[in-house]
């Protein structure tokens, strides 16, 4: 059965500063890899998404995200987080099926 | 408009009650799905229509979800005799093509749907 875990439920990084939002899948075959963003009031937004190829893929907003087939791991990366970026993150794995698995979300909490 | 649309935002309703949410997707796009976030939580699926065809209700919890979609735009979801475990928000999401997980799926802002 497929799963998707983001263990970390809550980060807080200094506008500026890097960012790492980790993601690791369970799945038997190559999956298809996502990231949204759900900012309060707003539907879900992709970031990105993986689905072969190069495996550092690039996103909007500045985010990219690298799948490690060896580790089953899709983290989303950002070089300098803006205060605009707080928001919660949900990885979500695609099997060829109809629908999305969803991790349990990472909420951002960027400071000044 | 030009997103995906529902109403209402907000529902609440009494333990036992029936209720209707709605969705509008993008004009033109094929596949429509459900999916319901718990507080904490991400979406689960719920359902999929590709067109007016509903093709998957398998993640539907109970036979008091229903999801019906008969000219394949507007999409209608309910609940009926409600509990206070259906307290969730409620996602609809549209994709142009009938692949869908090949492509994008755009989505509304919800509607938070509270038991009492």
């Amino acid at each position: 059965a497929q799963s998707v875990t983001q263990p970390d439920i809550h980060i807080t990084v200094s506008e500026g500063a890097s960012l790492e939002l980790r993601c690791n899948y369970s799945y038997g075959a190559t999956p298809y890899l996502f990231w949204y963003v759900q900012s309060p009031g707003q539907g879900l937004q992709l970031l990105l998404k993986y689905f072969s190829g190069d495996t550092l893929v690039q996103g909007i907003k500045g985010f990219e995200a690298e799948f490690k087939r060896s580790q089953s791991s899709f983290n989303l990366r950002k070089p300098s987080v803006h205060w605009s970026d707080a928001a919660e993150y949900f990885c979500a794995v695609g099997t060829g099926a109809n629908n999305l698995f969803f991790g349990t979300g990472t909420r951002l909490t960027v400071i000044p | 408009g030009a997103g995906v649309s529902q109403s209402p935002r907000y529902k609440v309703a009494k333990r036992g009650q029936d209720v209707a949410l709605r969705c509008d997707p993008i004009s033109g796009h094929v596949s429509l799905f459900w999916y319901q976030q718990a507080l904490g939580q991400g979406p689960e699926f719920l359902t999929y229509f590709q067109n007016e065809a509903q093709l998957d209700k398998s993640g539907l919890p109970s036979d008091r979800f229903f999801a019906e979609r008969p000219e394949g735009s507007v999409s209608t979801l309910k609940i009926q005799r409600t509990q206070q475990e259906d307290s969730a928000v409620y996602l609809c999401a549209s994709s142009i093509r009938r692949a869908p997980i090949y492509n994008e799926q755009f989505f509304g802002p919800g509607t938070r749907l509270t038991v009492l």
